[in-house]
C-alpha cells in the first residue's frame, strides 16, 4: 500500500465548477498536508498547507484534512482555465524529515 | 518565482555520459531535496541533504551522487546515462527545521539520447 494515494485523473470540468481533489494516506505519523500546483513541465509551487483537522481557506481554494479518516481534500470554487494544471498532494511527518507526494491529479477546465 | 535557482534548465546528452545538475537553494535554506519526475509520472525523492549532511536517501541509483557545500548549494552528478534517465530533475528547498513547506526550482530537463 501507498502511503499516499491520489487518483491522477484527469479530471475534466466546465469553467465556474467547484472542484474536489482528494488524498488518503496510510501513517498517522504524518502531520503537515500540503496541496502543490504544478503546471506542465514547471516546478511544483506550494498552494497551501495546514496541520490539523478542518478548513483553511485562501482564496478560491480551501484545504480541508480529517485526521481521524486520514482524508485531505483541496476545494477549488469558480474554477477558471488558468487552473488547469496537475494538482499534488503532500504529507510530511512530524519533524518534518520526510515528505511524500501523491501522483498529482490533471485538472482540466474548460472555457 | 521560488527564490530556487537551478541549472542548466536543458541538457541533451548521449547514453554513458556524466551530467552535473546544479541547484542555489533560497536564502537561508539548509535543506536541498533532489527529486526525479519522467514523463506522466509522480516525483521521485532521490536524496536530501541539511547543512552540508546526508538527512534521508529515497530512490536513486548508484550511478547517481550528490552532494551539497559549505555554501549550501547541491550538485546532482548523474553517470553512465541510460536512456531512461531522460527526465526533469527538481532540486527543492526549505527553511531550518520545516520540512512542510518545500519550495521547487523550475527543474532541469534531462534528455539522453
Amino acid at each position: 500500500q501507498k502511503e499516499v494515494e491520489q487518483d491522477p485523473g484527469p479530471l475534466s470540468v466546465p469553467e465556474g465548477a467547484i472542484v474536489s481533489l482528494n488524498c488518503t494516506y496510510s501513517n498517522s505519523a504524518f502531520q503537515y498536508f500540503m496541496w502543490y500546483r504544478q503546471y506542465s513541465r514547471k516546478g511544483p509551487e506550494l498552494l497551501m498547507y495546514t496541520y490539523s483537522s478542518g478548513n483553511k481557506e485562501d482564496g478560491r481554494f480551501t484545504a480541508q484534512v480529517d485526521k481521524s479518516s486520514k482524508y485531505i481534500s483541496l476545494f477549488i470554487r469558480d474554477s477558471q482555465p488558468s487552473d488547469s494544471a496537475t494538482y499534488l498532494c503532500a504529507i510530511t511527518n512530524t519533524g518534518g524529515f520526510k515528505t511524500i507526494f501523491g501522483a498529482g491529479t490533471r485538472l482540466f477546465v474548460k472555457a | 518565482d521560488s527564490g530556487v535557482t537551478q541549472t542548466p534548465k536543458h541538457l541533451i546528452t548521449a547514453t554513458g555520459q556524466r551530467v552535473t545538475l546544479r541547484c542555489s537553494p533560497r536564502s537561508g535554506d539548509l535543506s536541498v531535496y533532489w527529486y526525479q519526475q519522467s514523463l506522466d509520472q509522480g516525483l521521485q525523492f532521490l536524496i536530501q541533504y541539511y547543512n552540508g549532511e546526508e538527512r534521508a536517501k529515497g530512490n536513486i541509483l548508484e550511478r547517481f551522487s550528490a552532494q551539497q557545500f559549505p555554501d549550501l548549494h547541491s550538485e546532482l552528478n548523474l553517470s553512465s546515462l541510460e536512456l531512461g534517465d531522460s527526465a526533469l530533475y527538481f532540486c527543492a528547498s526549505s527553511p531550518e527545521g520545516s520540512g512542510n513547506t518545500i519550495y521547487f526550482g523550475e527543474g532541469s530537463w534531462l534528455t539522453v539520447v
